[in-house]
């Protein structure tokens, strides 16, 4: 079965702290992709970072950074130095089996997360 | 600029009401996605649609309907069959059939019982 999990409900970090936010996802396919999106207060959901199967190469995009592992089947994410405005509700997803184009994905529940200042 | 249009941003449904929710995007995709958010829950699938005059149920499709017209439109109906309605709904589009490429949302609509 395929599925997606975000252990952390809700995490909460003073400003300036670093914060991991967990991903681990189950599925049989060989080729796939895992995408991060971020949910502020207004609501849509905002792109992050899409990585395929086949690259395992971390990412950094300024404070934002991704730790993708397939013998573990995890795609943490970790903000440096975190932000009041990095409080969001962020989701990792999994492209479903079997979607070939149809670009179906399987979400993680999301974890919120609180920055305060 | 481009982008995707939901509206209203907060509806109110009485008993045995349908209602639609309406889904606008200017990104010239191909695709469109209805996903139902719960609170401390992920986004659940409702319906896409992959070309115009063309959509397929997604994990969660009973109570609802779609229709695809037009390649820039996608309303949703919530019908009086979908008992437990209240919900955040989330439109997508996406531009290309690649798996790889990401879905763009929109604000979303928030459905609430009267």
């Amino acid at each position: 079965a395929q599925k997606v999990t975000q252990a952390q409900t809700e995490i909460s970090v003073v400003e300036k702290e670093d914060v991991t936010l967990d991903c681990v996802y189950e599925t049989r396919d060989t080729t796939y992709y895992l995408f991060w999106y971020k949910q502020p207060p207004s609501g849509e959901l905002v792109f992050l970072i899409r990585r395929n199967s086949f690259d395992e190469q971390n990412e950094i995009s300024g404070r934002y950074s991704w730790n993708f592992q397939k013998s573990t089947s995890s795609f943490n994410f970790t903000i440096t130095a975190s932000q009041v405005v990095d409080s969001a509700v962020y989701f990792c997803a999994l492209t479903q089996h079997g979607s070939g184009n149809t670009g179906k994905l399987i979400f993680g529940q999301g974890t919120t997360l609180q920055v305060k200042p | 600029d481009g982008g995707i249009t939901q509206s209203p941003k907060y509806l109110f449904r009485k008993e045995g009401q349908n209602v639609t929710l309406s889904c606008e995007q200017n990104l010239n995709h191909d695709a469109m996605y209805w996903y139902r958010q719960d609170p401390g829950q992920g986004l659940r699938l409702i319906y896409y649609s992959q070309i115009v005059n063309d959509f397929q149920k997604g994990d969660i499709a009973e109570g609802y309907s779609v229709s695809r017209e037009k390649k820039e439109s996608f309303p949703l109906t919530v019908t009086s069959a979908q008992k437990n309605p209240t919900a955040f709904y989330l439109c997508a589009s996406r531009g290309s059939n690649r798996g790889n490429q990401p879905q763009h949302f929109g604000d979303g609509t928030r459905l609430s019982i009267l």
